[in-house]
This record gives C-alpha cells, structure tokens and sequence, in this order.
C-alpha cells in the first residue's frame, strides 16, 4: 500500500500561516493526494485535493512538489477553529478497486 | 449538504453479542466505506463496497462482516463481539473516481463489555 508520513504534531499561533507536510514517497503516477481534517469529536471532513499541480480552495492551499514524492497543505491564517488532526492521504486502485487509507495524522494546536 | 448517518452515537454490547452498525447515506453514492478509529492507531479501513451487494475486506476484516442490500445503506456486523473491538467507528460514502472526495458520519462509539 502506498504509504503516507507526517509529523505527529504541530503548533501554530492564531492567524499566522501554518504549512503542514507529507511524504509520500512510493506515490505512483495515479494516485491523487487527498487532505482531511478531524475536530474533535466529528467525523474526518474533506479539505482538499490535488494531482500534480498546486491546487487552492476557500479553506486551504496545497502544495506539490515536482517529483510528486511530498506535498504540503497550507492554511493561510490559522483560527483557533483550525485545530484538528489532520491527515494527508493517497487515493490510489488496488487490485481494480479504489482505496483510501488514512496514515496517523498530524494533530495542530493553534495558540491564541 | 451531503448527509452520512450513522444509526447510534454510542452503544454498549456485551462479549458474545451479535451487533449490527448502520450507515445511510443520501446521496446516491456508490462507494460506501467502514473504519475503526483507536488512540494512536489513526484510522484503519475494514470493509468497503463499490455497488450493492458487492464488497472488498480492508486492511482489517477479521471479526467483521458487512452487507450492502440497497445503495443508500451499509452494515458493519460483528457477529460475536469481543473487547478488543471497542471502538470508534466511522462510515463514509463517496462517488467513484480517485478525484472524489469522501462524506463521513460522526462516528458510533463501540464499548464491548
């Protein structure tokens, strides 16, 4: 399985940038890389996602690297409503079916 | 708005129960999907479906089984729950393409007596 990694954790102050990373280094041609965020006590939700070219939404930015093998997902200002674990993860077919498999993700602290 | 809802917030079995989780979704998506969620673990995939009545194991199946009789529904079953299946289990549903995004429930806290 194409695997992800992350940093286990972050800290941010409230309304600086924050740059979350991700290497995906086995990520083949096909796999789409996919970012989700958790708030406590809810379901993942979906942030955004991207193939090869960096890729900007209303709730965040990702970045890719030209070799494809890391990327970094990029929230602009960070609100105290950011703090979530976030996970980076690759959408990839095995054996003709899609999958999604989530690594352990990077819990963010926002400071006020 | 997407909706995923799972059918209880929290339960609590005893060991050897039969348990059924249920998962609807209203957005007539094909891919359906199961994980379990435990401190330090992340989130681990157990079942997925792609069309009704079809099925693929995750990386976890053993002591699950799941069933997937009309589009909008999936069923996670745990024929004879155990302790070590307390958990938080989370269903999602998307459309096909590696492109789609996923639509999660809130999850169904799972203690197993």
């Amino acid at each position: 399985d194409a695997k992800t990694t992350q940093p286990n954790s972050m800290e941010s102050n409230e309304e600086e940038p924050v740059h979350l990373p991700c290497n995906h280094s086995t990520i083949s041609g096909t796999d789409y890389i996919h970012w989700y965020r958790q708030l406590p006590s809810q379901g993942p939700e979906y942030v955004i996602h991207g193939l090869t070219s960096n890729v900007n939404n209303r709730m965040a930015s990702l970045a890719i690297a030209e070799d494809r093998k890391s990327s970094t997902l990029i929230l602009h200002r960070a609100t105290l409503r950011d703090a979530a674990v976030y996970y980076c993860i690759l959408r990839h077919l095995q054996g003709g079916s899609e999958k999604l498999v989530f690594g352990k993700g990077t819990k963010l602290t926002v400071n006020p | 708005d997407v909706k995923v809802t799972q059918s209880s917030r929290y339960l609590v079995k005893r060991t050897g129960e039969k348990v059924f989780l249920e998962c609807v979704q209203d957005m007539d998506h094909e891919n359906m999907f199961w994980y379990r969620q435990d401190p330090g673990l992340g989130l681990r995939l157990i079942y997925f479906s792609y069309d009704v009545k079809m099925k693929e194991k995750g990386d976890i199946p053993e002591g699950y089984s799941v069933s997937r009789e009309k589009k909008e529904r999936f069923s996670l079953i745990l024929e004879s729950a155990s302790t070590n299946q307390t958990s938080m289990y989370l269903c999602a549903s998307g459309l096909q393409g590696r492109w789609e995004k996923l639509f999660f429930g809130s999850g169904t806290q799972l203690s197993v007596l």
